[in-house]
């Protein structure tokens, strides 16, 4: 079956600009999560997903991030007035139960988006 | 708040040679505990995670890692390395209440040499 993927894999924007970057988690998957991989470093939390509600969103470095998943699949991560300090990779996971149910399910990650901020 | 160290930031080990991946993990009690695994051009793959029981956990591709309380330490180890195996391989932990947020270490780049 097919699994997390995210579009488009690779954006170039100029500092200032708005961008979106797309997730489609495993079909089924209740659970949904954002990483940003900064070069050299490992993933860092985000911000997940319960169906449609944002459980946690204490990773959010600002405000100028925010993440919507309006009908509990799909998910946009989006990143007004782009900085340079925002270019980074960043990722995308589905888990197949909501974590806050007490069950540790895997986190399945997409391939990333990479994103380059001018 | 919980942290992960990975202090090899690159090992260097020749295929066929036995291969020790160092994590260590600060936090009020045992998290989860998990092993990733991150190709060029692929997603975070999971090698194998340890909830409770059997401190010896045994994974994909042949790798196993321990977990040792007293040491906060759940060391990656995989006996004969293939060249396939060169990648970055991330430790990484959850913590037990609410919420399964992964932290994760800052990784280590394995290299294989023919």
């Amino acid at each position: 079956g097919a699994g997390v993927s995210q579009t488009p894999s690779n954006k170039v924007t100029e500092k200032g600009k708005y961008v979106e970057l797309r997730c489609d988690p495993i079909s089924g998957h209740t659970a949904l999560y954002w990483y940003r991989q900064s070069l050299g470093q490992g993933p860092e939390f985000l911000i997940y997903f319960q169906g449609t509600g944002a459980a946690d969103d204490s990773g959010l470095p600002n405000d100028r991030f925010f993440a919507v998943r309006p009908e509990g699949s799909v998910s946009t991560l989006k990143i007004q007035r782009t900085e340079r300090g925002d270019s980074a990779v960043y990722l995308c996971a589905s888990s197949s139960l909501p974590p806050l149910a007490g069950g540790l399910e895997t986190q399945y990650f997409g391939p990333g988006t990479r994103l380059l901020v001018l | 708040a919980q942290s992960v160290t990975q202090p090899d930031i690159h090992i260097t080990v020749s295929e066929g040679a036995s291969l020790e991946l160092r994590c260590n993990y600060s936090y009020g009690a045992t998290p989860y505990l998990f092993w990733y695994v991150q190709s060029p051009g692929q997603g975070l793959q999971l090698l194998l995670k340890y909830f409770s029981g059997d401190t010896l956990v045994q994974g994909i591709k042949g790798f196993e890692a321990e977990f040792k309380r007293s040491q906060s330490s759940f060391n990656l180890r995989k006996p004969s390395v293939h060249w396939s195996d060169a990648a970055e391989y991330f430790c990484a932990v959850a913590p037990k209440a609410a919420g399964n947020k992964l932290t994760f270490g800052g990784g280590t780049r394995v290299l294989v040499k023919p």
